[in-house]
């Protein structure tokens, strides 16, 4: 158990629809950051919080969108859903969030777009 | 820009196997290099990580040495067990951002046989 807590597990949407996915943080940690897992393009990093703040952004749709409250939990909500948007989603926190550091991965949120 | 070459999988072993998977890297400067496993169902776990020069990482019985004249980290173990079989990630932190933001290569499946 890496401590990083991701729900839900699985979740079937169809195309279209918006959907949030919710992430908490090992405990201390106070960056956040999130992948995207797809059989075609592979691990994507998507965006990364610390704090609170944006510190980092990757691969991420417009569609898409996160943020990290004062809890230091995170939510990647994905708007306006395609069937290309069906992926495994992981979350992952480090301590600092830098460069080296270690990051833990929770066990992801299966996303089904019918 | 920064990325990760692994070698196609998957790799097939019986136990007590030597194992080599090849990992070679793009990237300016020096930066921290990690292998991450996943078993089925299961996030991403870091096994090990070097973060400068002629490094070696090492846990479980797998070892990786930073190479950077040969940009290459290559995972290696003496004799794999049957709870080996899983996903192998090399990744790579760039060194000169400040923060943490993991370039994965596509992954390696090893199944090892009894």
């Amino acid at each position: 158990d890496s401590g990083v807590t991701q729900t839900p597990k699985h979740l079937i949407t169809a195309t279209g629809q918006r959907v949030t996915l919710r992430c908490s943080p090992r405990s201390g940690d106070l960056s956040v950051y999130w992948y995207q897992q797809s059989l075609d393009q592979g691990l994507q990093f998507l965006i990364q919080y610390y704090n609170g703040e944006e510190r980092a952004k990757g691969n991420i749709l417009e569609r898409f969108s996160a943020q990290q409250f004062p809890d230091l939990h995170s939510e990647l909500n994905l708007s306006s859903l395609e069937l290309g948007d069906s992926a495994l989603y992981f979350c992952a926190s480090s301590e600092t969030g830098a460069a080296g550091t270690e990051a833990f991965f929770g066990q992801g949120t299966r996303l089904t777009v019918v | 820009g920064n990325s990760v070459t692994q070698m196609e999988g998957p790799v097939t072993l019986s136990e007590e196997a030597f194992l080599t998977i090849n990992c070679t890297y793009t990237a300016t400067g020096y930066p921290s290099l990690f292998w991450y496993v996943q078993y089925p169902g299961e996030g991403l776990q870091l096994l090990l990580k070097a973060t400068k020069a002629d490094d070696k990482g090492s846990n479980k019985g797998f070892e990786a040495t930073y190479r950077k004249e040969t940009t290459s980290f290559h995972l290696e173990k003496g004799s794999v067990q049957v709870s080996d079989s899983a996903v192998y990630f090399c990744a790579l932190s760039p060194w000169n951002t400040g923060f943490q933001k993991l370039v994965f290569g596509t992954g390696t499946r090893l199944l090892v046989s009894p």
